[in-house]
């Protein structure tokens, strides 16, 4: 069974430091990753897709990387801002009875102080 | 496109109440997701449709819970009769093959008391 594990599950740090987000998953056979942001109260929007094939992708201030053969990612924030701060959760895709599924991770409350 | 639309934003309800929640995929995906969401066990998938249909539900706790999706720009997640530790924030999402373009609705936080 696919578990998918976060760490840590709470930071704060202070405008402008550059931080790392842990992703972990226990089987390596999937189909690609997702990080996704989520503001309070509201739904989750989607900021990065690594395709199994991939290393790394980026946009903008974040740098999301995938090595699936030791079952991690992490995404990589530079120069942090406060409109950062969110639950940032990732979520690794599966083949399930010839579909595709997410599974998602219990994710990282970010926190950057002004 | 308007995004996946969810109603309502927030339920309140009785123990014991029927509680419906509904969900507008956008137009053209094919498969529809029900989510839901707690502190304690994260996001955790209920069931998913793909053109119509529902593929897997085993993610359904209990057989209070069940999900209906008519058409391809409608589904329902029922919960009769409800219970308190069914409150939780229910996500609908959508996409296109399964993958692509995965769009969260913005989520209806229930509260069963």
């Amino acid at each position: 069974k696919q578990e998918v594990t976060q760490i840590p599950a709470a930071l704060s740090v202070p405008e402008g430091e550059n931080l790392v987000l842990n992703c972990s998953f226990t089987d390596s056979a999937i189909y690609n990753l997702q990080w996704f942001r989520q503001d309070p109260g509201k739904g989750l929007t989607s900021l990065l897709l690594i395709q199994s094939s991939q290393r790394e992708q980026t946009s903008g201030r974040l740098n999301a990387s995938l090595d699936k053969s030791s079952g991690r990612s992490t995404l990589y924030i530079a120069a942090s801002q406060p409109g950062d701060s969110a639950t940032y959760l990732c979520a690794v895709s599966l083949r399930t009875s010839g579909t595709y599924k997410y599974i998602f991770g219990t994710g990282t409350r970010l926190k950057v102080l002004a | 496109d308007a995004g996946v639309i969810q109603s309502p934003r927030h339920e309140v309800t009785e123990m014991g109440q029927e509680v419906t929640l509904r969900c507008k995929p956008i137009s053209g995906h094919d498969y529809l997701f029900w989510y839901r969401q707690t502190m304690m066990r994260g996001l955790e998938l209920l069931i998913y449709f793909n053109n119509n249909v529902p593929i897997d539900d085993s993610g359904m706790p209990e057989d209070r819970f069940s999900a209906k999706m008519p058409n391809a720009s409608f589904s329902t997640l029922k919960i009769q009769p409800s219970e308190p530790r069914d409150s939780a924030v229910y996500f609908c999402a959508s996409s296109l093959g399964g993958l692509i373009g995965y769009t969260f609705g913005s989520g209806t936080r229930l509260t069963v008391v």
